[in-house]
């Protein structure tokens, strides 16, 4: 089961809209409701910000938005600001003997 | 509201094994799927294996296969995560995770176990 495809870095200014591909099989995100996204600070846990593809948990700002489109999945966030600034990663559950698969990673940069 | 906490940071030698702990609380853990996953340093995030409560087995990464022990302490809520034949790049932060929702989002955290491995 090989990771998830993201982009390697993406940035924007402070109140543009950014958005981070996760691109699968039909295997996982494809076939999977089971997409989740994850805000990871230096040094710290993973944060889960969306989940069952497009679900916030509480707490989590409107700003971060998620959607699915055949094998890939999208983190939109809008209104970047400073604190935004994190690594991101997305994970999907997989119909295969891995049960659970995580993207390479996004790290996001405002300028 | 589920409260994870993993044991200290550990030292090993290459051919060594790691026992990584997570005491749970907020809940039991016989209502809970904990799963590990691990992060080398300034790498990806990897799935190890967890409990899948759709067969009610602990299920185990391929390549982890052989190497890896998940077990669980029901009298204490402890889940603990063995590593056996240990080498550098093994070297990695250890985290405990909790499948949540529909066991379908890994929504709470341990913060984390450095291991590293070297001679």
């Amino acid at each position: 089961q090989s990771a998830l495809t993201q982009p390697a870095a993406v940035s924007g200014s402070p109140g543009q809209s950014i958005t981070i591909s996760c691109t699968g099989t039909s295997s996982d995100v494809g076939g999977s409701k089971y997409v989740s996204w994850f805000q990871q600070h230096p040094g710290k846990a993973p944060k889960l910000v969306i989940y069952d593809v497009n679900n916030r948990p509480s707490g989590v700002s409107n700003r971060f938005s998620g959607s699915k489109s055949g094998n890939t999945a999208s983190l939109t966030i809008s209104g970047l600001q400073a604190e935004d600034e994190a690594d991101y990663y997305c994970s999907s559950y997989t119909s295969s003997t891995t049960l659970h698969v995580f993207g390479t990673g996004t790290k996001v940069t405002v300028l | 509201q589920v409260h994870l906490v993993q044991s200290g940071a550990e030292v090993k030698k290459p051919g060594a094994s790691v026992k990584v702990s997570c005491k749970v609380s907020g809940y039991t853990l016989t209502e809970l799927s904990m799963h590990w996953v691990r992060q080398a340093p300034g790498k990806g995030i990897e799935w190890m294996g967890g409990f899948d409560p759709e067969n009610g087995e602990t299920i185990y990464a391929q390549q982890f296969q052989g190497r890896v022990t998940m077990t669980e302490d029901t009298s204490t809520d402890t889940v603990y995560m063995e590593l056996s034949s240990l080498r550098s790049e093994d070297t990695a932060v250890y985290y405990c995770a909790r499948l949540g929702g529909s066991y379908s989002h890994f929504d709470y955290w341990g913060q984390g176990t450095l291991v590293t491995v070297s001679s």
